[in-house]
């Protein structure tokens, strides 16, 4: 069984940056696409981000693209979330997930980081 | 934008069956969308029910089952359990992005 620990979360004013990583372990990383999730208080599940097992390929949902970028480091078993021009409605608790196999997606999940944007 | 559509909430008795349904903006969803189902209860991290439309994860119990049906993807959950009072999401594949369901609350009255 996977294990996926995600860090980084925190308060930060609108407009700052931030970037959340998932530590994974008990599974061989770099053969698996991951995704970010969130889920903002109260609310359902938005898909944020997936970046391929190499890395090779990445894609966004339109609420985050141009502002949020995934990236892995498989040297490092860590795939990160670097958020950036941060609004109040990005606040949410952040989960990794990874994918059981191509086009499987997050099968697996942490138990998420909660970011909060506000002033 | 695309939006996936699913019923508020649901409420079925303990042995009964309840469908959940997932709807696309763009049309029919096809087996070409994927169809995921997952489940959260409350305070915890979201656990992966079915995936390809109508496979199961391992530990997904049988009672659980995907299909499409009528231009939609299924959740049929059958014999239904306390345990399985919970929130469910529906997760679509578009070609690259994933957009997930709204959700829909099922309660086990």
């Amino acid at each position: 069984q996977a294990q996926l620990v995600e860090s980084g979360g925190g308060v930060v004013q609108p407009g700052g940056s931030l970037r959340l990583s998932c530590a994974a372990s008990r599974f061989t990383f770099s053969g698996y696409g991951m995704h970010w999730v969130r889920q903002a208080p109260g609310k359902g599940l938005e898909w944020v981000a997936f970046i391929r097992y190499d890395g090779s390929n990445k894609y966004y949902a339109d609420s985050v693209k141009g502002r949020f970028t995934i990236t892995r480091d498989n040297s490092k078993n860590t795939l990160y979330l670097q958020m950036s021009s941060l609004r109040a409605e990005d606040t949410a608790v952040y989960y990794c997930a990874k994918d059981a196999l191509v086009l499987v997606p997050a099968a697996e999940w942490g138990q998420g980081t909660l970011v909060t944007v506000s002033s | 934008q695309t939006v996936v559509t699913q019923e508020a909430s649901l409420t079925v008795s303990p042995g009964g069956t309840v469908t959940l349904t997932c709807a696309s903006s763009t049309g029919a969803v096809t087996s070409g969308h994927y169809p995921n189902w997952f489940q959260q209860k409350p305070g915890q991290a979201p656990s992966a029910l079915t995936y390809s439309t109508s496979s199961r994860h391992s530990w997904t119990p049988a009672r659980f089952s995907g299909s499409l049906l009528g231009g939609k993807a299924v959740l049929t959950l059958s014999d239904v359990q306390p345990e399985d009072e919970a929130e469910y999401y529906c997760l679509l594949y578009y070609g690259g992005p994933w957009v997930f369901g709204g959700g829909t609350k099922v309660t086990v009255l």
